[in-house]
């Protein structure tokens, strides 16, 4: 069966560091991958999507980006982060073509 | 663009069906209705999704309106673990995964 992990589960991180999060899936090859963040209070919304190594697409402008070095890794980065980025940031896969998607526990991100 | 509009909270009582409605009057042909819900501090749970006919699986059941304006999920049996934001989102057969989250709808089931 396939299983996504996504990690840290929290981090506490200064205004200007860098970021970097984690996120793996198993148990399928080829995946279509995203990156989602949640603020406070408010909706899930879509960063990046992925339907191949080093096929990203960035559906907001911001302060991140994101990579794919292996077919089933997704790297979510930030060389300095800023306050705004704080949030419950999800990792997500899909099969290829038309299907449901499945979520990671999630990262949450405080920005002090 | 909001595609779908749904109420902002709901009570539902424990072993009672609880009974989501969701607007999509703008939905075309090739867009599908999604449900996902998400407990707090989770990430998102795929519950069910279709398109043109009624849909059942072992978490919840989906009434599509023959229209398709609008949508029901309904859990037949609600217990305190079903409380939880529940998204209806409509996508169109060649998005992949690609889900527009709304606002959705806060279900607090009371015993």
């Amino acid at each position: 069966s396939q299983t996504i992990h996504q990690w840290p589960a929290t981090l506490v991180q200064p205004v200007g560091s860098p970021l970097s999060l984690e996120c793996t899936v198993e148990g399928t090859s080829n995946p279509n991958l995203y990156w989602y963040r949640q603020a406070a209070g408010r909706g899930l919304q879509l960063l990046f999507y992925s339907i191949g190594i080093d096929q990203i697409s960035s559906e907001v402008p911001q302060n991140l980006s994101a990579s794919r070095p292996q077919d089933r890794q997704f790297i979510l980065s930030s060389k300095k982060l800023l306050l705004s980025d704080s949030g419950f940031y999800l990792c997500a896969w899909s099969e290829q073509g038309v299907s449901e998607a499945f979520f990671g526990q999630g990262t949450r991100l405080t920005v002090v | 663009d909001a595609k779908t509009t749904q109420p902002p909270s709901m009570d539902c009582a424990e072993g009672r069906a609880a009974n989501l409605p969701c607007n999509h009057s703008t939905i075309s042909g090739n867009e599908y209705v999604y449900w996902y819900r998400q407990i707090h501090s989770q990430g998102p749970q795929y519950i069910i999704h279709g398109l043109k006919n009624n849909e059942t699986n072992e978490m919840a059941s989906l009434i599509i309106t023959e229209d398709r304006k609008s949508s029901t999920l309904i859990l037949p049996h609600a217990t305190l673990r079903d409380t939880a934001v529940y998204y209806c989102i409509v996508r169109p057969t060649d998005s992949w995964g690609k889900l527009q989250f709304g606002a959705g709808t806060q279900v607090v089931v009371t015993p």
